[in-house]
């Protein structure tokens, strides 16, 4: 069936950067995404990846896919405190299936 | 509006009970979904609709959900004779194709079951 794995905890100190990786299953998706929840905030689309590409970049945001082994990583440069937060990696297209989200914590 | 918006941001009902929960998309999105994410976990896809019809009612965990969509516009998400472990969040988005790869999410209705 499909299935998004991510690891539950991610640790960084402010100012480094934080990288957080997922494993999916469904090689039919045609998009990947990243999606932020904040404590008490809604979900937030913060990336996606079209299932042609190996590499996107967005300002602080790199999101690496490796379509042959199903990794999709998202990389947060320069780590702030506002991006405490958990990060689901989601595979699908109109059925979205979600990872169980990994909680990155920021240490000053 | 500006975004998706869902009713009541907070639900408390007795084991047994029905209760109605209402999604309001992005004006213009023909797209809407509801999901469900227990706590601690990821979502959990429910039900599809393009338009006021549901391609896609998948993962409706029983009979005591059903979902319905009037037109492009409000939908209801009914859970009848709700029980404890029915106790989650549920979201709503919604997304305008050919645009679909942007799923909107509402800050969702915290259901709990007593």
């Amino acid at each position: 069936g499909e299935d998004v794995e991510q690891s539950l905890f991610l640790s960084v100190r402010e100012g480094d950067s934080s990288v957080i990786n997922c494993t999916y299953t469904d090689s039919s998706s045609t998009y990947l995404y990243w999606y932020k929840q904040e404590p008490g905030a809604g979900l937030q689309l913060l990336t996606y990846i079209f299932s042609n590409m190996d590499m996107k970049q967005d300002q602080r945001l790199t999101v690496l896919l490796n379509k042959k082994d199903k990794h999709l990583s998202l990389r947060i440069a320069d780590t702030q405190t506002g991006d405490s937060a958990i990060y689901f990696c989601v595979q699908g297209g109109n059925k979205l299936t979600f990872g169980t989200g990994t909680q990155l914590k920021v240490e000053l | 509006g500006a975004g998706v918006s869902q009713s009541p941001s907070n639900k408390v009902t007795e084991k047994g009970k029905d209760v109605e929960l209402r999604c309001d998309p992005i004006s213009g999105h023909t797209a809407l979904y509801w999901y469900r994410q227990r706590l601690g976990q990821g979502l959990e896809f429910l039900i599809y609709f393009q338009g006021n019809s549901a391609p896609d009612k998948s993962g409706l965990p029983s009979d005591r959900f059903s979902a319905e969509r009037t037109g492009e516009s409000v939908s209801t998400l009914t859970i009848q004779r709700t029980q404890q472990e029915d106790s989650a969040v549920y979201l709503c988005a919604s997304s305008r194709p050919p645009l679909a790869e942007t799923q909107y999410f509402g800050p969702g209705t915290r259901l709990l079951v007593l």
